[in-house]
């Protein structure tokens, strides 16, 4: 597609439940990455994907977080038994491969609001 | 580690007034370091980027950055605010190690006054 496609936009679910978010990278692009924002603080780098293995996990914060990616396309980032501080913006970006990013800046999705309630 | 603060979490200007973001970065490696705008409900769009080429970087819409090694500073600027520069603001870095990931500063809030 033209841009990075995420959704749903936004998500209200109760505190227990699992929560799935999509992200569609630009077609072509094989790397791709997982940001979270909560409110009144800059990003947070979750998880980067190279095709669909993931080099860099490191930012996920607890194991109720997962993510997957196929091929070098569709990525679900899954939170199990959601807590309400789980409640951000969570932002999908894409670049053409790893490196890229820094040359050509990186391409973000408008971002899936989850609120936990 | 790298690391990038925003002093001020909220800027108010006039239209027609200068725009002046500021951003300092620690790094142990050369870094670099970007700058991206936020309107409401959308995405991040990069503005501008530093990579060890020119030190100083003009970007889209009328904005520049100049990249001080000996202040670690890399200051946004534009010399005439306009109503539609109203947004949110980061600074981010990143380097050579690590080229995929991004550090955010926390962002600075831009409103603009007629």
């Amino acid at each position: 597609g033209a841009g990075v496609s995420q959704s749903p936009s936004n998500k209200v679910t109760e505190k227990g439940k699992d929560v799935e978010l999509r992200c569609d990278p630009i077609s072509g692009h094989t790397a791709l990455y997982w940001y979270r924002q909560r409110l009144g603080q800059g990003l947070e780098f979750l998880i980067y994907f190279q095709g669909n293995s993931a080099p860099d996990k490191s930012g996920l914060p607890s194991d109720r977080f997962s993510a997957e990616r196929t091929g070098e396309s569709v990525s679900t980032l899954t939170i199990q038994r959601t807590q309400q501080e789980d409640s951000a913006v969570y932002l999908c970006a894409s670049s053409l491969a790893r490196g890229t990013g820094y040359l050509y800046g990186y391409t973000f999705g408008s971002g899936t609001r989850l609120t936990v309630v | 580690a790298q690391s990038v603060t925003q002093l001020g979490s909220h800027v108010s200007v006039s239209e027609g007034a200068l725009v002046l973001l500021r951003c300092n970065y620690s790094s142990s490696v050369p870094p670099y370091l970007f700058w991206y705008v936020q309107y409401p409900n959308q995405g991040l769009q990069l503005l501008l980027k530093y990579t060890s080429a020119a030190t100083l970087v003009k970007g889209i819409n009328g904005f520049e950055a100049e990249f001080k090694k000996s202040e670690t500073s890399f200051h946004l600027t534009k010399p005439s605010a306009h109503m539609s520069d109203a947004a949110e603001y980061f600074c981010a870095v990143s380097g050579p190690l690590n080229d995929y990931k991004l550090s955010f500063g926390a962002g600075t809030t831009v409103t603009v006054r007629a």
